[in-house]
């Protein structure tokens, strides 16, 4: 069965630096997003991506985060200078049409960013 | 504001018992809710869609209800086996986005 790939699997860097998480969507899904989950809390939104753009974002996707979709099938998420509460798992997803009814979202495995 | 909260928070059975797991939402205006295993380290596992038109979908031994008006969903675990211990996360979709509540950690012993 297809699935969403995540690497790496997990990430220690410095505060301040950049990272680029990356994921590989299931081929012939259309509908793009990141998740997160701090440790023993809710998964939260963080970004829906179609068409080459952001369809929606939350509030904690502020300018220090950005997604790309590099090629036709990378999606990436790219923290510019990172804080200790960047500390987290994040999921990359994917869906085959739009949310609204009977698309499921599949998820990969997560990548552990630990921020020291 | 959408908030998901799930009952109970643990559950530890022995192997065998039926359970259920509780989910419930504020806002009744979804498209769908979604249930997902979560294992330790791993990432989330789709189990049950159910669209907003739907009272309730099975897959073997899982069966979930939907009751949107009353903003509720229950996932029903027929049988269970040590192999089930997980998280299991409820999560509703709105516009573009799922809200997840925070998971009932199940603990299947033989």
């Amino acid at each position: 069965e297809p699935e969403v790939t995540q690497t790496p699997s997990h990430q220690v860097t410095q505060m301040g630096q950049e990272v680029i998480l990356r994921c590989v969507p299931i081929s012939n899904h259309l509908y793009f997003y990141w998740y997160r989950q701090i440790l023993g809390q809710k998964v939260e939104f963080l970004v829906s991506f179609y068409n080459n753009e952001i369809s929606e974002k939350s509030e904690i996707f502020d300018d220090q985060f950005s997604v790309e979709r590099p090629d036709g099938s990378n999606f990436t998420l790219k923290i510019r200078s990172t804080k200790l509460e960047d500390s987290a798992m994040y999921f990359c997803a994917s869906s085959e049409n739009r949310q609204s009814y009977n698309s499921p979202l599949h998820f990969g495995n997560g990548t552990r960013l630990t921020v020291t | 504001k959408q908030e998901v909260t799930q009952i109970p928070a643990a559950l530890s059975v022995p192997e065998g018992e039926n359970l259920v797991l509780n989910c419930s939402f504020t806002d009744s205006a979804i498209y769908n809710l979604q249930w997902f295993r979560q294992d330790p380290g791993k990432g989330l596992t789709s189990l049950l869609l159910i669209q907003s038109s739907q009272r309730e979908q099975t897959s073997g031994r899982l069966n979930a209800s939907l009751d949107k008006s009353s903003g509720r969903s229950t996932l029903y675990i027929a049988a269970s086996q040590p192999g089930d211990s997980a998280t299991y996360l409820c999560a509703v979709m709105g516009f573009q986005k799922l809200v997840f509540g925070t998971g009932t950690r199940l603990l299947v012993s033989p």
